[in-house]
C-alpha cells in the first residue's frame, strides 16, 4: 500500500544554514504531495504541496519538488531562521486516502 | 472563515470518565478526520467521514472509541470508559475532497489527559 518516509530527527541547524528535509513515498496511483508544518502547542498548517510530478511548491521560503524518477519530495530552505523550529511531516494523498510521515522536528538555534 | 474549532483544548479527567471532544469543520468541507498525536506514536489517523458517514474507522483503537457525525458542521469523538494510555492530543481536521488534491485544515487540538 502507500506509504510515507522521512528522515528522522531531531535536526538542528544554525540560524542562516541550508536545510533539507528528505521524503520518499510508495504509490500505487498518482498521489498529490504535501508538506505539513506544525508549531510548538498547534495543529499541523500547509506549508506547501505539488498535484502533479516536476511540480514545485514554495512557500516562506520553503521549497520541493515532486519527483517522479526517485519518488522524492525532499523540503528545502536556503536559510533557516529560528522562527523555522517545528515539526515538519510529510504526507500524501492519493485516491481517496491520506497518509502522514512521522514528522522530524527542526530546531533552528542563534 | 475561523478554521476548525475544537473544544475543549484541555481536559482533565479520571479514569473510568467518560470523554466528549467536540470539533466543528470548516464550513463547506466534506470530509473530516479525527487524529491521535502522541510522543511514543507519532500521528495516528482514527476515524474520517465523508458528507458526514464514517468512511474508515481502522484507526479507531478499540471499542471504547467511537465517533459521530450527526451533521455537515459538528462531529464527536467519544472515549468511554477512558484510561491513562488515552492521554494525547487528539485533533480534527476538515478537507474539502477531490480526487488527488485534499488539503487538510488543522483545528488546535485538545490535549487530554487521564489520571
Amino acid at each position: 500500500g502507500d506509504s510515507v518516509t522521512q528522515m528522522e530527527g531531531p535536526v538542528t541547524l544554525s540560524e542562516e544554514a541550508f536545510l533539507t528535509i528528505n521524503c520518499t513515498y510508495t504509490a500505487t496511483g498518482y498521489p498529490s504531495l504535501f508538506w505539513y508544518v506544525q508549531y510548538p502547542g498547534e495543529g499541523l498548517q500547509l506549508l506547501l504541496k505539488a498535484t502533479k510530478a516536476d511540480d514545485k511548491g514554495s512557500n516562506k521560503g520553503f521549497e520541493a519538488t515532486y519527483r517522479k524518477e526517485t519518488t522524492s519530495f525532499h523540503l528545502e530552505k536556503g536559510s533557516v531562521q529560528v522562527s523555522d523550529s517545528a515539526v515538519y511531516f510529510c504526507a500524501l494523498s492519493d485516491r481517496g486516502q491520506f497518509y502522514f510521515g512521522t514528522g522530524t522536528s527542526l530546531t533552528v538555534i542563534p | 472563515d475561523a478554521g476548525v474549532i475544537q473544544s475543549p483544548r484541555h481536559e482533565v479527567t479520571e479514569m473510568g470518565q467518560e470523554v466528549t471532544l467536540r470539533c466543528k469543520p470548516i464550513s463547506g468541507h466534506d470530509y473530516l478526520f479525527w487524529y491521535r498525536q502522541t510522543m511514543m506514536r507519532g500521528l495516528e489517523l482514527l476515524i474520517y467521514f465523508n458528507n458526514n458517514v464514517p468512511i474508515d474507522d481502522s484507526g479507531m483503537p478499540e471499542d471504547r472509541f467511537s465517533a459521530k457525525m450527526p451533521n455537515a458542521s459538528f462531529s464527536t469523538l467519544k472515549i468511554q470508559p477512558s484510561e491513562p494510555r488515552d492521554s494525547a492530543v487528539y485533533f480534527c481536521a476538515s478537507s474539502l475532497g477531490g480526487p488527488n488534491s485534499y488539503e487538510q485544515y488543522f483545528g488546535p487540538g485538545t490535549r487530554l489527559t487521564v489520571t
